[in-house]
């Protein structure tokens, strides 16, 4: 099992209100991302980062907004939840195992906003 | 456009078989291939990585395969058991810095 943690596991909320997903992890890595995963879909990088104060946009554009201001801690915050924004979010952080980045990945957050 | 393709369908064997699943890529040049297990309503888990220059890769009853001028990877799980049915994806590494990119998973069902 790898050391990452993503709470809440679930959550149902209204339309507007403004909501935070955690994320953290013990292993000291500096990478860490955000994905967004429909039902047999595949994962669509939101969010990265590369270190403290370092955060970027990924490939599939989001309304959501992260920071990282320590190294095991990468919250995810939507302002104002929309139905739209119903998915899986899932967290991972990444080490360089042999020349390339291997990914452990948190439980993940089942988001449904009605 | 640079695509990802993994065999949409399901995949249904009998355990003890040999399951083999596809991952086929375009316009992309990795210099790694990931494979991951995802559980339903889990995150995924990492299972092996291949480096372009390697044929083939084992890890006790797996298998993985890379044709770079196929652009082409093969997983394999020999004996098969029920215990492993979940989705299977893959991942390229084309060097962006740890950022990779994801096919949309098979999923295997190994019946008893």
């Amino acid at each position: 099992e790898a050391d990452i943690y993503q709470t809440p596991r679930y959550l149902v909320i209204g339309t507007g209100k403004k909501i935070t997903l955690e994320c953290s992890q013990t292993m000291g890595h500096d990478k860490m991302y955000w994905y967004q995963q429909d039902p047999g879909m595949e994962l669509h990088l939101i969010h990265y980062s590369y270190g403290v104060n370092s955060t970027e946009k990924g490939d599939l554009s989001s309304e959501s907004t992260v920071s990282r201001i320590r190294t095991e801690h990468f919250p995810l915050t939507l302002e104002s939840a929309r139905p739209s924004h119903t998915s899986q979010y899932l967290c991972a952080s990444s080490y360089r195992a042999t020349g390339s980045e291997t990914q452990y990945f948190g439980p993940g957050t089942r988001l449904l906003v009605l | 456009s640079q695509k990802i393709e993994q065999n949409s369908e399901a995949l249904n064997i009998q355990e003890g078989k040999t399951a083999t699943l596809t991952c086929n890529y375009t316009n992309y040049s990795p210099a790694y291939l990931q494979w991951y297990r995802q559980d339903p309503g889990r995150g995924p888990v990492f299972l092996l990585l291949i480096r372009e220059n390697e044929k083939e890769k084992r890890k006790e009853r797996l298998k993985v395969t890379f044709d770079t001028t196929l652009k082409q990877s093969l997983f394999h799980i020999t004996a098969s058991q029920p215990a492993d049915s979940a989705t299977y994806l893959c991942a390229l590494d084309h060097n962006q810095g740890g950022k990779l990119i994801f096919g949309q998973g098979t999923e295997l069902s190994v019946k008893p």
